[in-house]
């Protein structure tokens, strides 16, 4: 079956550490997208890739970094720069570039930062 | 740019009974809007979506979504809630990106 594949479920790091999230899709959807959930503030876009070798800043980007060698792939990495990193990351796809498609989601990476 | 609000953070309801949960938007061009389900320590799900058409949107397990323009509103509703509905569910609009509310708890007591 198609989907998203996230990795670790679980994540655990010490402050100061550079941390990477996999996320992997097998549905070759073109673009693809990062989203952090913490409780009651809904969904923030953090980064988001249209096509392979190219990304752009969401609204929250400041101390994160992603890349896009691969169509099926987005990782994400979380800085020492990000001041709050503690929470559930979200990779999602969409089959046409632009938002006007559904998105699909992975099971998400649960970040604990301590 | 566009936001979007989900009026209740939480909706408890007793199963059998019907449910609203309630959306609002705010944009000055038209919009594409979406609700999606999230169960616990899950990605979210797409429950259905309006894009054009017919204002009243049916999608899975047994949920509907109203598209009033003149309210800019895209209720979710369904006549008879199960247990299993327990979930969060997130209202989204988009058009050059799309913007979450910040969801509603719905949960269903036997």
């Amino acid at each position: 079956d198609g989907g998203i594949t996230q990795s670790p479920k679980y994540l655990f790091r010490k402050e100061g550490q550079n941390v990477t999230l996999s996320c992997e899709q097998n549905l070759n959807h073109d673009a693809m997208y990062w989203y952090r959930q913490d409780p009651g503030q809904g969904l923030r876009l953090i980064y988001y890739s249209q096509i392979v070798n190219d990304f752009q800043k969401g609204d929250i980007a400041e101390g994160y970094s992603v890349s896009r060698e691969k169509k099926e792939s987005f990782p994400l990495t979380v800085t020492s720069a990000q001041k709050n990193p503690t929470a559930f990351y979200l990779c999602a796809s969409s089959s046409r570039q632009g938002f006007t498609s559904p998105l699909h989601f992975g099971n998400g990476t649960r970040l604990t930062v301590t | 740019a566009q936001s979007v609000t989900q009026l209740d953070s939480q909706v408890p309801v007793f199963e059998e009974a019907p449910v609203e949960l309630r959306c609002n938007y705010s944009s000055s061009v038209s919009v594409y809007l979406f609700w999606y389900v999230q169960y616990p320590n899950q990605g979210l799900q797409l429950l259905l979506k309006y894009l054009s058409g017919s204002t009243l949107v049916k999608g899975i397990n047994g949920f509907e979504a109203e598209f009033n323009k003149s309210q800019t509103s895209f209720h979710l509703r369904k006549p008879s809630v199960h247990i299993s509905d327990t979930a969060e569910y997130f209202c989204a609009v988009s058009i050059n990106d799309m913007r979450f509310g910040a969801g509603t708890r719905l949960t269903v007591k036997p």
